[in-house]
């Protein structure tokens, strides 16, 4: 069975930084383009950023661009997302997600990391 | 950026009962890369429907999704106890992979 586990998370304040992971298992990981969703308490899902399998391409939601960066090691079939300057409104569980090249759909999820950015 | 409008936003119904869930596309979605989620307090989403009518691996087929364009529906044939949820539609072409608000199925 396919394994997504995102840790990481965590209290930080505003401006600061975290870095969260995503460990696959059961998975070919390098055939799957990977994703970053978030969900704020009590909102709804919202799309945060894609990888390629290969890593050479990443897409970013107008919300994070510029202050979040994605990218995947292959080799430890890990994906990661680097977040800076974090604002309150980033407070949110960010959940992985993968999708195999044949389907592009988000298959499978991870069980989300918490991170909360206050003062 | 496509923009997905869900409706109802809430739907209330007695198990046994037929749920038909809308969602709606402010343009066009590429190759019919439009699916479905569910999600249940305290839990990840899990994938119902992808390309619009293909039901993920272990989904009973009382689940159904159609359409294409910009309409499209989950239909939930037969209400049990276990499909009370939030429905999620989410477009997944080119970049944003937007969502929709969410639909909550609730017990009348």
């Amino acid at each position: 069975e396919v394994h997504l586990v995102e840790s990481g998370g965590g209290l930080v304040k505003p401006g600061g930084s975290l870095r969260l992971s995503c460990a696959a298992s059961k998975l070919n990981f390098s055939s799957y383009s990977m994703n970053w969703v978030r969900q704020a308490p009590g909102k709804g899902l919202e799309w945060v950023s894609t990888i390629t399998t290969s890593g050479n391409d990443k897409y970013y939601a107008d919300s994070v661009k510029g202050r979040f960066t994605t990218s995947r090691d292959n080799a430890k079939n890990s994906l990661y997302l680097q977040m800076n300057s974090l604002r309150v409104e980033d407070t949110a569980v960010y959940y992985c997600a993968a999708a195999p090249i044949a389907t592009d759909a988000f298959h499978f999820w991870g069980q989300g990391t918490m991170v909360t950015v206050s003062s | 950026e496509i923009v997905l409008t869900q409706s109802p936003g809430t739907l209330s119904l007695s198990p046994g009962e037929r749920a038909t869930l809308s969602c709606r596309a402010s343009q066009s979605v590429t190759s019919n890369f439009l699916a479905w989620f569910q999600q249940k307090p305290g839990q990840a989403p899990r994938l119902v429907i992808y390309g619009a009518s293909t039901r993920a691996t272990g989904i009973p087929d009382r689940f159904s999704g159609s359409g294409s364009g910009t309409d499209f529906t989950l239909t939930i044939s037969r209400l049990e106890s276990e499909d009370f949820a939030v429905y999620y539609c989410q477009q997944y072409g080119p970049s944003p992979k937007t969502f929709g608000q969410g639909t909550k199925v609730e017990i009348k």
